[in-house]
């Protein structure tokens, strides 16, 4: 299978303890998108990568959430003191800039984070 | 700005069509169609870029008024298997990010 993974695929925490989530893109592509998706919404995008770098992250996003990308190949998402309201289902997606496909975003099965 | 979707949800029998819109209030430069089963990830359905441009999968066919900003999503002849929450992602010329829609869910009844 050569799609995007994630892991793990279920997350259960308490409150105020630290959580990381990783991606595996598809190997070729360059772009690397974390969204976080709550019931009845569409994703709503975190941030993003092309290769190592972090072109940019979303205003709303909180400073207890970080995410890394250190060889522009897998990355990963850390929640620091997690909230209630963090919740969420985490999904990952890749895509290849100025390919054929025209910035096709592929997701990934995702996290599902349940904080207690 | 998040697009708006309508309408919100869309109960179908088997072999009925359907039409799903997505509006922007910002300038667009392309529109992405996802479909979401319950408790998987969202598949790529199709890109339509700026320019009015229609495309087709299956039959499952979009097009794109650049004047109005609005996006229509159009299947003919709905299967079982359409059945399933619709999201359109627009994308804002000069960004590369995408904004997503709450979604249309659909519902195909045999």
């Amino acid at each position: 299978d050569t799609g995007v993974s994630q892991d793990p695929r279920h997350k259960i925490t308490k409150r105020g303890q630290n959580v990381t989530f990783r991606c595996d893109p598809i190997s070729e592509h360059n772009r690397l998108y974390w969204y976080r998706q709550t019931l009845g919404q569409g994703p709503e995008f975190l941030t993003y990568f092309q290769n190592e770098a972090q072109l940019e992250k979303s205003r709303l996003l909180s400073d207890r959430f970080s995410a890394e990308r250190p060889k522009g190949s897998f990355s990963t998402l850390e929640i620091q003191r997690t909230e209630q309201g963090d919740s969420a289902m985490y999904l990952c997606a890749s895509s290849l800039a100025g390919g054929r496909d025209r910035d096709r975003q592929y997701f990934g099965p995702g996290t599902r984070l349940t904080v207690l | 700005q998040q697009p708006v979707q309508s309408p919100q949800a869309v109960i179908l029998r088997e072999g009925e069509d359907a039409v799903i819109n997505c509006s922007s209030s910002k300038a667009l430069y392309s529109v992405h169609w996802y479909r979401q089963k319950h408790g998987e990830a969202p598949v790529f359905l199709m890109i339509l870029l700026k320019g009015g441009e229609q495309k087709g999968h299956e039959k499952i066919s979009a097009s794109f008024n650049e004047k109005k900003q609005q996006s229509s999503l159009y299947l003919t002849a709905s299967q079982l298997s359409y059945s399933g929450t619709y999201f359109c992602g627009t994308e804002i010329a000069g960004y590369s990010t995408l904004t997503f829609g709450k979604g249309t869910m659909l519902l195909v009844s045999p």
